[in-house]
């Protein structure tokens, strides 16, 4: 069965740092894996998404994720993060027809 | 060009009812997937429907049951309502079956007391 782990519950950085959050996925064949942000009281809004090719894929708000199979990882990053990055963020791993296992999320914080 | 909606937007009820909660997909989308969040976690599959037949079910009981109509909305029903099914309930979207990726909407928010 496939699963999705984020380490990092909370996460606190300073505006203008730059960022990394962690997933780790659990996937028998080659994983289609997503990030999706949500700001409170919303639904989820795609980051990014990795199909194959390029293990460096680019997103929408100057995010971007690497792909490393042999830590089967994909980590997300943003060189440096803007107030309105404050959110929660979910990495999820597509196993077949379109289902999503999600992680338990990173709750962001950004201070000014 | 509207997004995913759901309705109602927020939703109280007691123990024992039934639910009904309602999602139009993106427009151009025709498979539909509803995601239980229950507070502070990730989102939990529930069912997703395709040409109007249940196609993909999770790990969720009989209580649990939806509907897709011709038009692509769709429906979730969820009967004896339990304290435990307090949760955002997430409808998305998608063109296909082919891991393309889920627009979702903004969800309902259900409370059961």
């Amino acid at each position: 069965a496939q699963s999705v782990t984020q380490p990092d519950i909370h996460i606190t950085v300073s505006e203008g740092a730059s960022l990394e959050l962690r997933c780790n996925y659990s996937y028998g064949a080659t994983p289609y894996l997503f990030w999706y942000v949500q700001s409170p009281g919303q639904g989820l809004q795609l980051l990014l998404k990795y199909f194959s090719g390029d293990t460096l894929v680019q997103g929408i708000k100057g995010f971007e994720a690497e792909f490393k199979r042999s830590q089967s990882s994909f980590n997300l990053r943003k060189r440096s993060v803007h107030w309105s990055d404050a959110a929660e963020y979910f990495c999820a791993v597509a196993g077949g027809g379109n289902k999503l296992t999600f992680g338990t999320g990173t709750q962001l914080k950004v201070e000014l | 060009d509207a997004g995913v909606t759901q309705s109602p937007t927020h939703l109280i009820k007691t123990r024992g009812q039934q639910v009904t909660l309602r999602c139009s997909p993106k427009s151009g989308h025709d498979t539909v997937s509803w995601y239980q969040q229950a507070l502070g976690q990730g989102p939990q599959f529930i069912f997703q429907y395709y040409e109007e037949e249940e196609r993909q079910r999770g790990n969720f009981p009989d209580r649990f049951s939806g509907h897709q109509f011709p038009n692509y909305s769709s429906e979730l029903n969820v009967n004896a309502l339990l304290l435990g099914d307090s949760a955002l309930y997430l409808c998305a979207s998608s063109r296909g079956q082919n891991n393309s990726p889920l627009h979702f909407g903004n969800g309902t928010r259900l409370t059961v007391t």
